[in-house]
């Protein structure tokens, strides 16, 4: 049952370049929206989230889009740093206030 | 602010034995979640609770997995008997009660069952 979805397992990108990675999702009573960034031997760390009610929230470099009617969401981040390299993670709220988890990209930015 | 704490941070045991987890959430955190996240995939949730009390269990396999959350604090969760398809990172985080309250994750547990 994968009402979050990540398609792209892996993203690499070059320093200073644009990250964009993407969610979509099944569930229609999904209410909120966030991204969790990891790194190896680390839990999941928080980065930033939307609510259903906006179409976009951004933190510095770090800019969350969400797209309704197309079930989608997607994570920019610009401009990129070799410190971004992680895996990161978007998840969803249910209507039982649980998150689900999409199975996660690893992006790679390089030098 | 003190974050998640989990312990062990890695435990490896045989197959058919028994397995304890340990967490503590960050302090006035009403709700506390058990993830597993099997290599290659995200997490999955097996239990929420609301203070001491179970919100959601549907993804639990009691037959084998239980958990408890006694004073609204701590939690652990056990399981027993363990089985291969075990081995994963047991996830714990914790959120503050109402609307748009994001979850913070201890490092978790990474446990092997051979």
């Amino acid at each position: 049952d994968q009402q979050v979805k990540q398609n792209s397992p892996s993203l690499s990108v070059q320093e200073g370049r644009i990250s964009i990675l993407n969610c979509d999702y099944t569930n229609s009573m999904f209410d909120y929206f966030l991204w969790y960034k990891k790194y190896p031997a680390e839990g999941p760390t928080f980065l930033i989230s939307i609510s259903s009610i906006k179409d976009k929230n951004e933190d510095g470099r770090f800019t969350v889009f969400l797209n309704k009617s197309a079930k989608h969401l997607s994570l920019h981040i610009v401009p990129s740093q070799p410190g971004d390299s992680a895996v990161y993670f978007c998840a969803a709220r249910d209507l039982n206030n649980d998150m689900r988890f999409g199975a996660g990209t690893r992006l790679t930015v390089k030098p | 602010e003190a974050g998640v704490a989990q312990s062990p941070r890695y435990k490896i045991i045989e197959k058919r034995q028994s397995v304890a987890f340990w967490c503590n959430p960050i302090s006035g955190h009403a709700t506390l979640y058990w993830y597993q996240q099997i290599l290659g995939q995200g997490p999955k949730l097996l239990i929420q609770f609301q203070n001491n009390g179970v919100v959601d269990d549907s993804q639990l396999p009691k037959d084998r997995f239980s958990a408890e959350r006694l004073k609204g604090v701590d939690s652990t969760l056990k399981i027993q008997p363990a089985k291969l398809e075990d081995s994963a990172v047991y996830l714990c985080a914790s959120s503050l009660q109402g609307a748009n309250s994001p979850l913070h994750f201890g490092n978790g547990t990474r446990l092997t069952v051979t």
